[in-house]
């Protein structure tokens, strides 16, 4: 069972470049997230989405862009990269979170992508 | 809004040391909370859940009791072994209409052996 797909797992950017974070799931999930992940710290929501062509911002989307084109993917779009932007990224995704079915609110989780802007 | 509170980390203890990492939350009605766990170098994973108030979610050999009068839900193990080190968040669901997880900010833990 695949369940959450993250490539590349480490990438090093220069200061201006851009890039894509590919995210996939097979589980039929509606929801996904991305996440950021700085050294030493939790996690902080970039966009997410409840469902295919619906995104929504989280707490830090300045600087990505996201879309849903379908219901297993869920890539995650850098431009111009800055050093800021340095960090692990997560993707996971879910079913309905308030389903009430017993999985609700289980969130499934990629491998992570390391990404260094230099 | 909601929001999760842990205890600040790093928590280092020795091999079948007990285990208390504290959570407190605030939200409005009876969220959904849970506890994942985030082993070197991978993602989270869910560890426990508990959906209602006096729920006692296990896994592991770990426990956290939802208690609705303190708003807690702490999370506990009698006897840690070293592939216990991880970094550990509690989270939450708000009741009702949710669309994302509320996480603490996550708690190191180190068991030496």
């Amino acid at each position: 069972n695949a369940g959450v797909t993250q490539t590349p797992k480490f990438r090093i950017l220069k200061i201006g470049q851009s890039m894509t974070l590919q995210c996939a799931q097979d589980m039929n999930h509606n929801y996904m997230y991305w996440y950021r992940q700085d050294p030493g710290m939790g996690l902080k929501l970039i966009y997410y989405s409840v469902g295919a062509g619906i995104t929504d911002k989280g707490e830090v989307p300045n600087g990505y862009n996201v879309s849903r084109s379908t219901t297993e993917d869920f890539p995650l779009r850098l431009e111009l990269a800055a050093p800021s932007q340095t960090s692990v990224y997560f993707c996971a995704s879910s079913r309905d979170l308030t389903s009430g079915k017993s999985k609700a609110g289980e969130l499934f989780f990629g491998e992570g992508s390391r990404l260094t802007v230099l | 809004g909601n929001s999760v509170t842990q205890m600040e980390g790093p928590v280092t203890l020795s091999e079948e040391a007990f285990l208390t990492i504290n959570c407190t939350y605030t939200a409005t009605g009876y969220p959904s909370l849970f506890w994942y766990v985030q082993y070197p170098g991978e993602g989270l994973q869910l560890l426990l859940k508990a959906t209602k108030a006096d729920d006692k979610g296990s896994n592991k050999g770990f426990e956290a009791t939802y208690r609705k009068e303190t708003t807690s839900f702490h999370l506990e193990k009698g006897s840690v072994q070293v592939s216990d080190s991880a970094v550990y968040f509690c989270a939450l669901i708000p009741s009702g209409s949710a669309r994302q997880l509320t996480f603490g900010s996550g708690t190191q833990l180190t068991v030496l052996p």
